[in-house]
Order: structure tokens, then C-alpha cells, then sequence
């Protein structure tokens, strides 16, 4: 299974952009990068995702290297609504069936 | 929109006793998915489905079984609770295989 490694807390101050990596060397060429965060003990929330070009929504940003080995999330103007355990996930093709498989996150702090 | 909905919020058992979690999402969608979420762990995938009928095991599937007799619900049962299933239970839905996943709010459960 293709592994995620994130670091395990990070602190960002309100309103600057937040910049969560992800490391996944062993992703393979068909395998997408996903995000999802997790508010205190709420459900996980779908981010973004994407293969290899980088990607926008209204939440995020996504830039993946072009090796893919690795990834950032952006926050673009972080609140404090944002502190969240934020998950990088690569999505795991397994003899026909797929599934994500949740590491254990980088706890993001944004501070006032 | 309802989304996932998860029955009930909070459960104490005592060992050996049986229940059902229920799980149910007005989406149409497909695949469905149940994780525990442990402190530390990370979210970690019970069973999963691709549609009505089929199910298959995710990585710790011991003590758990699920059916999908239908679009809309899956429950997850334990048939002899153990001290070891005191989790935070998550149930998810997506279109299919590899859509971004909703997320229910949980059902935490205690096992004394």
C-alpha cells in the first residue's frame, strides 16, 4: 500500500496561508491524492484531491511535485475554524477494489 | 439533504452483548464504508461496499460484519462485543470506488 507521512502538528497564525506537506514516494502513476480534515470530533471533511496537476476549489489548494513524490495543501487565509486534524491519503488500488486508508494526520493550529 | 446518518450518537455495552450500527445516506450512493477511529490511530477501514450485495473486508474486519441489502443502508454488527471495540465509528458513502467520501458524525461506543 502507498504510504503518506505528514508531519504530526503544525501552528499558523489567522489569516496567513497555511502549508501542510505530504510526503508519498511510493505513490503509483494512476494512484490520486486525496485530503480530508477533521473538526474536533466531527466527521472527516472532504478537501480536494488530484493525480499530478495542481488543483483549486473554494476550500484549497493542491500542489503535487512533478515526481509526485510529495504534496502540499494550501490554506490560502487560514481561521480559526480551520484547526483541524488535516489527512493526506492516497487512494489505494487493490485487486480490483479501491479504498483510502487514513494515517494519523498533522494536527493544524491556527492561532488568533 | 440529510447525507450519512448514523444511529444512535453514544452506546455503553457490557462484553458479549450484540448490537447493530446503523448507517443510512439518501445520496444514491454506491460505495459505503465503515472505520473505527482509535486515539493514535487514525481512521482505520472495518468493511466496505461497492453496491447492494457486495461487501468486502478492509483491514481490520475481526469481530464485525456488515451486509447491503440495499442503496441506502449498512449497518455494521458486532455479534459479541469485546472491550477492544470501544472506538469512534465511522460510516462514509461516495458515488463510487475513489469519489471523495461524505462522512456521518459517528457513533461513539463503549464497552465496559
Amino acid at each position: 500500500d502507498a504510504k503518506t507521512t505528514q508531519p504530526t502538528s503544525m501552528d499558523c497564525a489567522e489569516g496567513r496561508a497555511a502549508n501542510l506537506p505530504c510526503n508519498h514516494s511510493t505513490i503509483s502513476g494512476n494512484e490520486y491524492v486525496y485530503w480530508y480534515r477533521q473538526i474536533h470530533s466531527q466527521g472527516p471533511q472532504y478537501i480536494i484531491h488530484g493525480l499530478k496537476n495542481n488543483e483549486t476549489n473554494e476550500m484549497a489548494s493542491l500542489i503535487i511535485t512533478e515526481d509526485r513524490k510529495s504534496s502540499t495543501l494550501i490554506l490560502p487565509h487560514a481561521t480559526l475554524r480551520d484547526t483541524a486534524v488535516y489527512y493526506c491519503i492516497v487512494r489505494v488500488a487493490q485487486g480490483g477494489s479501491e479504498k483510502l486508508v487514513f494515517g494519523k494526520g498533522t494536527k493544524l493550529t491556527v492561532n488568533p | 439533504n440529510a447525507g450519512v446518518t448514523q444511529t444512535p450518537k453514544f452506546q455503553v455495552l457490557k462484553t458479549g452483548q450484540s448490537m447493530t450500527l446503523q448507517c443510512a445516506q439518501d445520496m444514491n450512493h454506491e460505495y459505503m464504508s465503515w472505520y473505527r477511529q482509535d486515539p493514535g490511530m487514525g481512521l482505520r477501514l472495518i468493511h466496505y461496499s461497492v453496491g447492494a450485495g457486495i461487501t468486502d473486508q478492509g483491514e481490520v474486519p475481526n469481530g464485525y460484519n456488515v451486509s447491503r441489502s440495499t442503496t441506502e443502508d449498512f449497518p455494521l454488527r458486532l455479534l459479541s462485543a469485546a472491550p477492544s471495540q470501544t472506538s469512534v465509528y465511522f460510516c462514509a458513502s461516495s458515488y463510487f470506488i475513489g469519489q471523495p467520501q461524505h462522512f456521518g458524525d459517528g457513533t461513539r461506543l463503549s464497552i465496559l
